[in-house]
């Protein structure tokens, strides 16, 4: 019953290193999402996958890429972070494009860039 | 995508019902109303979703009104562990044809013994 499950939990990085943010899902979802919240905002959608083999940029995709690598797992790139990325990352999926249930979201991880 | 206003903030009595108003003037012909709840440290959490008129589940209720400009959740009886924030979305199908949420500020409600 894990439902989305995002690693690593928490991460710091320097001004110009790369790294990649892992989400994996076990409901079988189509849709994928990556989301990012800043302290007292709302979250911002940065990049989805609408189904397996598809990806789309979001509100805030400057800086950033993903992979849809099957359709359990979408991961998000950084690749030369910057400390405008200090933020918390938010995976989610849903069953289709119109969920009737909504998102599910993961429990988010927690990026500084210093 | 249409943009949504709600209450920066609510205070409640433990056991009161409160009911959360959001507005949304410019939504489309297409778009569903979907509430969610946000625990700290916590990704949101789907509560209720609905079109026009009224949408209960076991959690809380939605009333949507004709026109469908605003919308308001009712959150029966809140305990403490309601406390958290509350977000109005209003989804739109973009030029791709794919289905994207944004989320406002959102409502902190805040619950006291």
């Amino acid at each position: 019953n894990a439902g989305v499950t995002q690693t690593p939990k928490f991460q710091v990085l320097k001004t110009g290193q790369s790294m990649t943010l892992q989400c994996a899902q076990d409901m079988n979802h189509n849709s994928m999402y990556w989301y990012r919240q800043d302290p007292g905002m709302g979250l911002r959608l940065i990049y989805y996958s609408a189904s397996e083999g598809t990806t789309d940029k979001g509100e805030v995709p400057n800086g950033y890429n993903v992979s849809r690598l099957n359709k359990r797992e979408f991961s998000l790139r950084l690749e030369s972070a910057a400390p405008s990325q200090t933020s918390v990352y938010f995976c989610a999926s849903s069953e289709s494009f119109t969920p009737v249930y909504g998102y599910t979201f993961g429990s988010g991880t927690r990026l500084t860039v210093v | 995508l249409a943009k949504t206003t709600q209450p920066i903030s609510m205070d409640s009595y433990e056991g009161q019902e409160v009911n959360i108003t959001c507005s949304h003037n410019n939504i489309a012909t297409n778009d569903y109303i979907t509430w969610y709840q946000q625990f700290p440290s916590q990704g949101p959490r789907f509560i209720i979703q609905g079109y026009k008129t009224k949408v209960t589940n076991e959690v809380a209720s939605l009333f949507i009104p004709a026109d469908r400009k605003s919308s308001t959740l009712s959150l029966p009886r809140v305990s403490l562990s309601d406390t958290a924030v509350y977000y109005c979305l209003v989804g739109a199908l973009s030029g791709a044809g794919s289905y994207q949420l944004t989320f406002g500020k959102g409502t902190k409600l805040s619950v006291i013994p």
